[in-house]
């Protein structure tokens, strides 16, 4: 089945440390892909996105991501965190109407 | 102000009730969604309208029924609630269908005991 995962559920981090989500798609083609942040009760934002081109892209906040397409991956790096990093860490792929989220990696930062 | 907003934040009822959720978005967005994140985070789409037209309506019960009197608004009831209605729901909005420039709400957290 079509799906986004990712590979961990709960990452525990020092501050400086430096941070690598994974995230891992199944769908075939063109495929434009994003990562979303949600900090302790508030709503999603975006992070970055990556349409084309460049297969490094870079967000807010110290983010970027790297597209390995015959990885299907689209994984999340930071090199150093920071304590208010702490939030939940959500991939998704775009399909034209509608996205389709991985199931989150909870990101603790420890100070 | 906030873009898109929902109420309650927070709600807790008993099995068999009926129960609504509202969502308003002041940015002048066409296309509204409704997704359910579930007890394992997952984030599923249910319903989008765009303009007061449904446009997605994924395999959710006929319990659900999404209702938008105006584009700025999008309610969602669910009749005889049951436990594994459980979950937070967010709201989100974007220009259009097509669009991925998403803005969403800070979700309703729905607890039925």
């Amino acid at each position: 089945a079509q799906s986004v995962s990712q590979h961990n559920h709960h990452v525990i981090l020092s501050e400086a440390a430096s941070l690598e989500l994974g995230c891992n798609y199944s769908y075939g083609g063109t495929v434009n892909l994003f990562w979303y942040v949600q900090y302790p009760g508030q709503h999603l934002q975006l992070l970055l996105k990556y349409f084309s081109g460049d297969p490094l892209v870079k967000g807010i906040k110290g983010f970027e991501a790297e597209f390995i397409k015959s990885k299907f991956s689209f994984n999340l790096r930071k090199p150093s965190v920071q304590w208010s990093d702490t939030a939940e860490y959500f991939c998704a792929v775009f399909l034209g109407q509608n996205f389709v989220f991985g199931p989150g990696t909870r990101l603790s930062v420890l100070p | 102000d906030t873009a898109v907003s929902q109420t309650p934040k927070y709600l807790v009822t008993q099995m068999g009730n009926d129960k609504s959720i509202k969502c308003e978005q002041n940015l002048g967005h066409d296309t509204m969604y409704w997704y359910k994140q579930d007890s394992k985070k997952f984030l599923k789409i249910m319903f989008s309208y765009n303009n007061k037209e449904l446009i997605i309506n994924e395999t959710v019960p006929n319990r659900f029924s999404p209702k938008s009197p105006d584009k700025a608004h999008l309610n969602l009831h669910i009749n005889s609630l049951e436990l594994g209605d459980s979950a937070v729901y967010f709201c989100a909005s974007s220009p259009g269908t097509g669009s991925y420039g998403y803005t969403f709400g800070s979700g309703t957290r729905l607890t039925v005991v």
